[in-house]
């Protein structure tokens, strides 16, 4: 079936980089854009950015511009989301989600738990 | 960046009862939003796209309506599995902002 599957939580000292993962199946990688989603505990929802698996082009929400790189591997099918210079206010639970209908996020990874702690 | 502001935060209900919640949107969006369900640990859910189109698999029971700045989103009768934190966002620009969510939870 159609999934994205992310890599296990983290647990990262402040200063120190993370870097996510999330391997789609079930889809033709290439066609939808994935999105990075984050939530830190008792939160709503924020928009981080997102990368074209095509062409590897990426946008950033302004807010995590010079700290976050999205990248993919196409032969495999995986999308990355890399956030340096952690803080402690970093601490979430990350997602990265499909671009479908209406640019809507339609298929969403099951979420990577970082936590930033001393 | 577009600002999406829900109401309400919280929501009590029953089951059977109609629920509404609204999203007011800082500038028009035309009928570029989403809506989404979250349970407790889990990933959000796609309800509704596009201010009215229901995604596949949702129930009938949900429906959403608005255009420009202002859309609802209408649970005809609230089922156990309703309750539940909603979500909306807009699709119009970068960063797809979110709502601060509404939370429906039993009365």
């Amino acid at each position: 079936q159609v999934q994205l599957v992310q890599s296990g939580a983290e647990v990262k000292k402040p200063g120190a980089s993370v870097k996510v993962s999330c391997k789609a199946s079930g889809y033709t990688f290439t066609g939808y854009y994935v999105h990075w989603v984050r939530q830190a505990p008792g939160q709503g929802l924020e928009c981080m950015g997102w990368i074209n698996p095509t062409s590897g082009g990426t946008d950033y929400a302004q807010k995590f511009q010079g700290r976050v790189s999205l990248t993919r591997d196409t032969s495999i099918n995986t999308a990355y989301m890399e956030l340096n210079r952690l803080r402690s206010d970093d601490t979430a639970v990350y997602y990265c989600a499909r671009g479908g209908n209406g640019h809507a996020f339609d298929i969403w990874g099951q979420g990577t738990m970082v936590t930033v702690s001393s | 960046d577009i600002q999406l502001t829900q109401s309400p935060s919280f929501l009590s209900a029953s089951v059977g009862d109609r629920v509404t919640i609204t999203c007011r949107a800082s500038q028009g969006i035309s009928r570029s939003l989403a809506w989404y369900q979250q349970k407790p640990g889990k990933a959000p859910k796609l309800l509704i796209y596009a201010a009215s189109t229901l995604q596949s698999g949702v129930p009938s029971r949900l429906s959403g309506s608005g255009s420009g700045t202002e859309f609802t989103l209408t649970i005809s009768s609230l089922q156990p599995e309703d309750f539940a934190t909603y979500y909306c966002q807009q699709l119009n620009s970068y960063p797809r902002t979110f709502g601060q969510g509404t939370k429906v939870d039993v009365k």
